[in-house]
């Protein structure tokens, strides 16, 4: 997967329990994305770093957070989960921005009962 | 509201059918433009992308698609499919100077041996 791991790769959690999902790059790019995909929703974008500490929100933000203290993690936290965040979530990164080609982590998929 | 829209959901074809998959955009100014695709059980993977020059953009396994800024559409193209084709795919669009791709909701394709 062009050297992105993410994990959990599988993951089950009740309602009101705090998840954070990983990802992992060796490849030294800086920007790194958390998409949720939905049936219907296509893929939307949650969060975005731009580099080490530098974040920013995406579309579908409310309800995570992210961290980035080193170039090759970067974390998606969901504080309380609820149902609504059931979803197959992607980590991506891309070594500019502007040309935005993105290569995608294998995903994560989260259930939340 | 500016969106990405892909008008075929689920699409289902023959082998050897003919393929377009249609893709509108709805931001102005220029943009950048890529197709998707995700074949089942895996992540997404670029199909093609456009970002200046020749409409005609041609891509990995007899892929193509034509840029036509008049319609604001990037549709996708294939003179013939293969069973293994069978995938979800994505539209996608990044508006210059935007740090995102912004994503269609995707179209099914399903080919019938």
């Amino acid at each position: 997967d062009a050297g992105i791991t993410q994990s959990p790769r599988h993951k089950v959690t009740e309602t009101g329990t705090p998840v954070t999902l990983r990802c992992h790059q060796t490849e030294n790019h800086r920007y790194m994305y958390w998409y949720r995909q939905d049936p219907g929703h296509g893929l939307r974008l949650i969060h975005y770093s731009y580099g080490v500490k530098d974040t920013d929100k995406g579309e579908v933000s409310d309800g995570y957070s992210v961290s980035r203290s080193k170039t090759e993690d970067f974390l998606l936290t969901l504080e309380s989960a609820t149902s609504s965040q059931t979803s197959v979530y992607f980590c991506a990164i891309s070594e500019s921005t502007g040309a935005n080609v993105l290569t995608f982590g294998a995903g994560s998929r989260l259930t939340v009962l | 509201a500016q969106s990405v829209s892909q008008h075929n959901h689920h699409v289902i074809l023959s082998e050897a059918a003919s393929l377009e998959l249609g893709c509108n955009y709805s931001y102005g100014g220029t943009v950048n433009l890529f197709w998707y695709v995700q074949y089942p059980g895996q992540h997404l993977q670029l199909l093609l992308k456009y970002f200046s020059g020749d409409p005609l953009v041609k891509g990995i396994k007899g892929f193509e698609a034509e840029f036509i800024k008049s319609k604001f559409s990037f549709n996708l193209r294939k003179p013939s499919v293969q069973w293994s084709d069978t995938a979800e795919y994505f539209c996608a669009v990044n508006p210059t100077g935007a740090n995102n791709l912004f994503f269609g909701t995707g179209t099914r394709l399903t080919v019938i041996p």
